[in-house]
């Protein structure tokens, strides 16, 4: 079936190091992979994004690297900001009937300790 | 600003009222979704319009009316609602065919007394 589902609810980081958000799927259609954040009071916004030929994208200090063996994903934020702070969900995509169909996971709370 | 507006931001109303809920988006999408978001549970799809047909309607009780009359604005028309309607409900844009990244709004935060 289609499920996004994500491994820890609440992520606590120092400022500077490295975070990493994990996420599964269970859909080996999805065609791509996507990561919102969402910040308070505002809506999802689009982080990166990763095709499901590929297994790893990196973007401004982020990267995204995909297992399809083990159908997880996950976002890695280097040298983390206090601006980090934020909900972050995976999403995947499937095309249906020639449209998108995305599927996104519950989401998990990144704190930046300063 | 996303590109992507929605009114009102906040909304209060009794179960008995009826209001409607707005988008609007510039960005030249075709595309246009509503999604409902609770606490602690994943973003729930209620409706997609792709070139302003509704293409999903996702088992959504009809007290949430859709309508879309063109391809930049979408509106949800709510009546008789229940205290578990109380969410936020955004909506999103995208572009058919193109890779799926959505342009969410901000939302409308919805409490129903």
């Amino acid at each position: 079936g289609e499920s996004v589902g994500l491994h820890l609810p609440t992520l606590s980081v120092q400022e500077g190091d490295n975070s990493i958000i994990n996420c599964a799927y269970s859909n080996s259609a999805s065609d791509y992979f996507i990561w919102y954040k969402q910040e308070s009071g505002k809506g999802p916004q689009f982080i990166i994004d990763i095709r499901s030929n590929m297994d790893k994208r990196q973007g401004q200090r982020v990267t995204v690297l995909l297992n399809k063996t083990v159908k997880h994903l996950s976002l890695q934020i280097a040298a983390t900001q206090p601006g980090d702070s934020a909900v972050y969900f995976c999403a995947e995509n499937m095309e249906s009937g020639g449209y998108q169909k995305v599927t996104f996971g519950t989401g998990t709370k990144l704190q930046v300790i300063p | 600003e996303t590109g992507v507006t929605q009114t009102p931001r906040h909304l209060v109303m009794g179960m008995t009222n009826k209001k409607s809920l707005k988008c609007e988006q510039h960005l030249g999408h075709n595309a246009m979704y509503w999604y409902k978001q609770s606490a602690k549970k994943p973003l729930e799809l209620m409706f997609v319009y792709n070139f302003k047909e509704q293409t999903e309607n996702n088992s959504v009780p009809s007290r949430f009316s859709p309508e879309c009359p063109n391809s930049s604005h979408l509106f949800l028309h709510l009546h008789t609602l229940q205290p578990e309607d109380s969410a936020l409900y955004l909506c999103a844009s995208s572009q058919v065919g193109g890779i799926p990244r959505y342009t969410f709004g901000s939302g409308t935060r919805l409490t129903v007394v």
